[in-house]
C-alpha cells in the first residue's frame, strides 16, 4: 500500500538548537501537508507544499518538498518550549485519501 | 478553536457495546473526514463524507459505519466493541473534496472500552 515513512519517531533537544523531521514516500505525491498536535491536542494544520522543489517559512519553521515530490522535511530553527509537540506529514497521494506519517514527537529541554 | 465540533469528549464504554459519535464540520464545509488514533500511534484515515455522499474509504472495520446527514453533520458508529478500539477518534472538515485544502480538527473523543 502507499505509505510514507517518518522520522526520527522521537527528537530531544536543547532549547535554541535546530529540529529537522523527514518524511519519505517510494511513490510521487500530490502534495504533502504537515500538522502539528500539541501534547493533548489536536493536529493544527501548518502548511501545504504542493510543487517539485517547493520551500516555504512561516517565521522559525522551514518546509521543503523534493525535487522528485517523494519526500518533504520540516527544519525548526532555535527551537523554542512553545515548539514541544507531534509533527505530522500528510502524504497525499492522488487517489481521495491523506495519509499522515507516524509523527516526529519533539521534546525541548530547558 | 477550529470550528469543528465533536461530542462526546469523552467515553468510558464495555466490551460488546455500540457507541455513536457526532462531528459538526465547520460552517460551510462540504468534506467531514474520521481518523483514529491509538495511544502514541499516528492518525489512520477511517472514511471520508463529502455533501452526504461517502468519497473514500481507508481501514475501517466492518463493525464501524458512518454517515453524513443533509445538515451535514456526521456520525461514527462503532459496534461490537473489543478493547483494541480504545482510541481518540478525531472527525476533521474542509472546504474541497480532495485532499488539496487546509484539514480542520475537533478536539476529538477519547473512547475507552472496558
Amino acid at each position: 500500500g502507499q505509505q510514507v515513512m517518518q522520522i526520527p519517531q522521537y527528537q530531544h533537544v536543547q532549547e535554541g538548537e535546530d529540529f529537522t523531521t523527514y518524511c519519505n514516500s517510494s511513490t510521487t505525491l500530490s502534495n504533502i501537508q504537515w500538522y502539528k498536535q500539541r501534547p493533548g491536542g489536536h493536529p493544527v494544520f501548518l502548511i501545504q507544499l504542493v510543487k517539485s522543489g517547493e520551500v516555504k517559512k512561516q517565521k522559525r519553521l522551514t518546509f521543503q518538498f523534493g525535487e522528485a515530490k517523494k519526500n518533504s522535511s520540516l527544519h525548526i530553527t532555535a527551537t523554542q518550549t512553545t515548539d514541544v509537540g507531534t509533527y505530522f506529514c500528510a502524504a497525499n497521494f492522488g487517489n481521495e485519501k491523506l495519509t499522515f506519517g507516524t509523527g516526529t514527537r519533539l521534546t525541548i529541554i530547558p | 478553536d477550529s470550528g469543528v465540533t465533536q461530542t462526546p469528549k469523552h467515553l468510558i464504554t464495555a466490551t460488546g457495546q455500540r457507541v455513536t459519535l457526532r462531528c459538526s464540520p465547520r460552517s460551510g464545509d462540504l468534506s467531514v473526514y474520521w481518523y483514529q488514533q491509538s495511544l502514541d500511534q499516528g492518525l489512520q484515515f477511517l472514511i471520508q463524507y463529502y455533501n452526504g455522499e461517502e468519497r473514500a474509504k481507508g481501514n475501517i472495520l466492518e463493525r464501524f459505519s458512518a454517515q453524513q446527514f443533509p445538515d451535514l453533520h456526521s456520525e461514527l458508529n462503532l459496534s461490537s466493541l473489543e478493547l483494541g478500539d480504545s482510541a481518540l477518534y478525531f472527525c476533521a472538515s474542509s472546504v474541497v473534496p480532495d485532499n488539496t485544502g487546509e484539514l480542520f480538527f475537533g478536539e476529538g473523543s477519547r473512547l475507552t472500552v472496558l
